[in-house]
């Protein structure tokens, strides 16, 4: 079955630490993954999806598909990352399926 | 821009109230989403539709139905509302075609309280 693991609820980090949002999924055909954002009081939002390979601001994340996972990474956190973040995985017509999503709260 | 709007962002209905939650898009999308968002659980697709008047169940559809008569108009009905379905709802859309997923673009969300 396919599915999206986030294991973190929560995520504290100090500014300036780097950050890791775990994401594990389970598909059997060839995975399109993506991560959203939700900052406060904004509705959710693209972050970025792996098959453009692209930094957004500072994120990155790369596709493993021996390890099943497409974990968010930033090497230092600013306190402006805080927000929830969703990693999701795409099925037919266009349809997702999402994480529980993991909050990251960073800290001054 | 894209815009997706959300007729409400709160509702309190009452237990057994038929209830609408109305989406529009302007980006003249094909696809468009509702989900709900509740803590722990992520978000959860409830039904979603590619065409006008076309429409598929998602994850948890039992006790909502939906309606697209119009391409840019996407409604959530709540039959006979109760307390389990008190939750954030969220509409979506995005552009159609089979090669690979397109963005989705979320509206502000309505908070429904059922009491």
């Amino acid at each position: 079955a396919q599915r999206v693991t986030q294991p973190e609820k929560l995520l504290s980090v100090f500014k300036g630490a780097p950050v890791e949002l775990k994401c594990n999924y389970s598909y059997s055909g060839s995975p399109e993954l993506f991560w959203y954002v939700q900052y406060s009081r904004q509705r959710l939002q693209l972050l970025l999806r792996h098959i453009s390979r692209e930094s957004i601001k500072g994120f990155t994340a790369d596709l493993n598909k021996g390890e099943t996972s497409f974990h968010l990474k930033k090497p230092f956190a600013q306190e402006e990352d805080s927000a929830m973040y969703y990693c999701a995985l795409t099925l037919g017509y266009n349809k997702l399926i999402f994480g529980a999503g993991t909050r990251l709260a960073v800290h001054p | 821009d894209v815009k997706v709007t959300q007729s409400s962002r709160y509702l309190v209905k009452r237990t057994g109230e038929k209830v609408f939650l109305e989406c529009v898009q302007d980006m003249d999308h094909e696809n468009m989403f509702w989900y709900r968002q509740d803590p722990g659980l992520g978000l959860r697709l409830i039904y979603f539709s590619y065409d006008v008047k076309m429409k598929e169940k998602g994850d948890i559809p039992e006790g909502y139905s939906v309606s697209r008569e119009k391409k840019e108009r996407f409604s959530l009905i709540l039959e006979s509302a109760s307390t389990n379905q008190t939750s954030m709802y969220l509409c979506a859309s995005s552009f159609g075609g089979d090669r690979g997923a397109n963005e989705q673009y979320f509206g502000p969300g309505t908070r429904l309280t059922v009491t």
